[in-house]
């Protein structure tokens, strides 16, 4: 069957490391991979989208990478802050399918 | 920024009362969503509508839920009998393009909380 793993403990990191998350998926190659952040009690906000010939994406502090040998997607914050402290979620459209699903996200909190 | 607004932010209902809960999409979005997340949960999807009509829907999405775009704006989620199990945060979300829609960005609402008490 296939599946969306992320990391599945919650990462805790010092302000001004990088923090590293991973999203694995199974049986499958998506053609798209999207990543997303939640604050508690609010909707997922749309981060960054990555496709299956692109190696890797930016956007200001936050690099996605794509690697369809291993099917996994990194995710990693640089210089990390306070405010990136949030549950980060991975998505995409598993085969066969027509609607995005998400994994269960992973949380980063960054200590000052 | 245009964004996605859902009303009400949270709804207490008893067990087997019908419950409506709102959403105004982005103006130039055709594309409309339903997820709802369980406390501690991850988020599911249930129905996506496009056209005026189904698209896509989930095994959630059982004779219980309906959707409607009653206007130009506004979508809307039914429950028809709400059961405890029902208890989640709900999300609006819509997009936008036309060319491989299901891979396209989704944006969300901050979702109603509702509880069936």
């Amino acid at each position: 069957s296939q599946k969306i793993e992320q990391n599945s403990e919650a990462l805790n990191i010092q302000e001004g490391k990088t923090a590293t998350l991973t999203c694995n998926y199974t049986n499958y190659s998506p053609a798209y991979l999207q990543w997303y952040r939640q604050d508690p009690g609010r909707g997922p906000v749309f981060l960054l989208l990555i496709r299956e010939n692109e190696k890797e994406k930016r956007k200001e502090r936050l690099k996605v990478t794509f690697d369809t040998t291993l099917k996994q997607s990194l995710f990693h914050i640089t210089a990390s802050q306070p405010a990136d402290s949030a549950t980060y979620l991975c998505a995409l459209v598993l085969p066969n399918d027509y609607k995005l699903s998400f994994g269960a996200g992973t949380t980063v909190t960054v200590r000052a | 920024e245009p964004e996605v607004t859902q009303t009400p932010s949270h709804q207490v209902t008893q067990m087997g009362q019908e419950v409506i809960l709102r959403c105004v999409p982005i103006s130039n979005h055709l594309y409309f969503y339903w997820y709802r997340q369980i406390l501690g949960q991850k988020v599911e999807f249930l129905v996506s509508f496009y056209n005026n009509e189904i698209s896509e829907k989930s095994e959630i999405f059982d004779d219980q839920f309906s959707v409607e775009r009653p206007d130009g704006s506004n979508f809307t989620l039914k429950i028809r009998s709400t059961k405890l199990e029902d208890s989640a945060m709900y999300f609006c979300a819509s997009s936008e393009y036309l060319r491989e829609t299901y891979n396209s960005p989704l944006h969300f609402g901050n979702g109603t909380r509702l509880t069936v008490t």
